[in-house]
């Protein structure tokens, strides 16, 4: 059974398009994240989710919209897609308080904006 | 200064030779230390964790963590080609609460 799971895998698209990234996490963990790996390989995080609140919020344009419907459930959802926005998006899952917080990630989804 | 450095690569080593990967970092409240590696196309994948200073071992891998130089390392007996991967630094804790900051990661490629 996957951990982290995210959907889709590959997503090429047109500039000015509106698009989602869904993800589960069976792990029974309180906490989620986006992060955003960038073709030089850096991960950084954009948002995340403690028990459906959200707890982090780095600085992202507003086009970049998070939704927990459950603590067991992310998705990320961006409008009017720009070039820029061509990225791996990883989705992940914690317990907050446990072994530093370690962090168990999903397998990414390539968005590919053209 | 970045939170975390760490240097990107490549790093290219025979078959059989000990790997050491490094970081540096400047918030010494940290307190939880990670290493990922991250194959081609794959998601990053927890390969050890340590608290505070001290050593590790798991098989053929070792993670230290020096506290007072600011300084973590990994360490790869007996490399294989099936090491060959990014490897990512991570710390987490203290005044930097639960985030977990990462550095760049570092390519290694293991020649057969």
């Amino acid at each position: 059974d996957t951990a982290v799971s995210q959907t889709p895998k590959y997503l090429v698209t047109q500039m000015g398009n509106d698009k989602s990234i869904k993800c589960e996490q069976n792990l029974g963990h309180d906490t989620m994240y986006w992060y955003k790996q960038d073709s030089k390989k850096f991960l950084k995080i954009m948002f995340s989710y403690n028990n459906k609140e959200l707890i982090i919020n780095e600085t992202v344009p507003n086009r970049f919209s998070p939704k927990s419907p459950d603590k067991a459930h992310l998705n990320l959802h961006i409008n009017s897609l720009e070039l820029g926005d061509s990225a791996v998006y990883f989705c992940a899952s914690s317990q907050r308080g446990s072994a530093g917080n370690t962090i168990y990630f999903g397998e990414g989804s390539w968005l590919t904006v053209v | 200064q970045k939170e975390v450095e760490q240097d990107p690569g490549p790093l290219s080593v025979p078959e059989g030779a000990i790997v050491s990967l490094n970081c540096t970092y400047s918030n010494s409240a940290f307190q939880y230390f990670m290493w990922y590696r991250q194959y081609s196309r794959k998601g990053p994948e927890l390969l050890m964790y340590t608290y505070s200073s001290g050593n590790k071992e798991d098989g053929r891998f070792t993670a230290q963590v020096d506290k007072s130089s600011k300084y973590i390392s990994l360490f790869i007996r007996d490399s294989q080609p099936s090491d060959s991967a990014t490897y990512l630094c991570a710390m987490s804790g203290g005044t930097g609460g639960f985030k977990t900051i990462f550095g760049a990661g570092t390519r290694l490629f293991v020649k057969a």
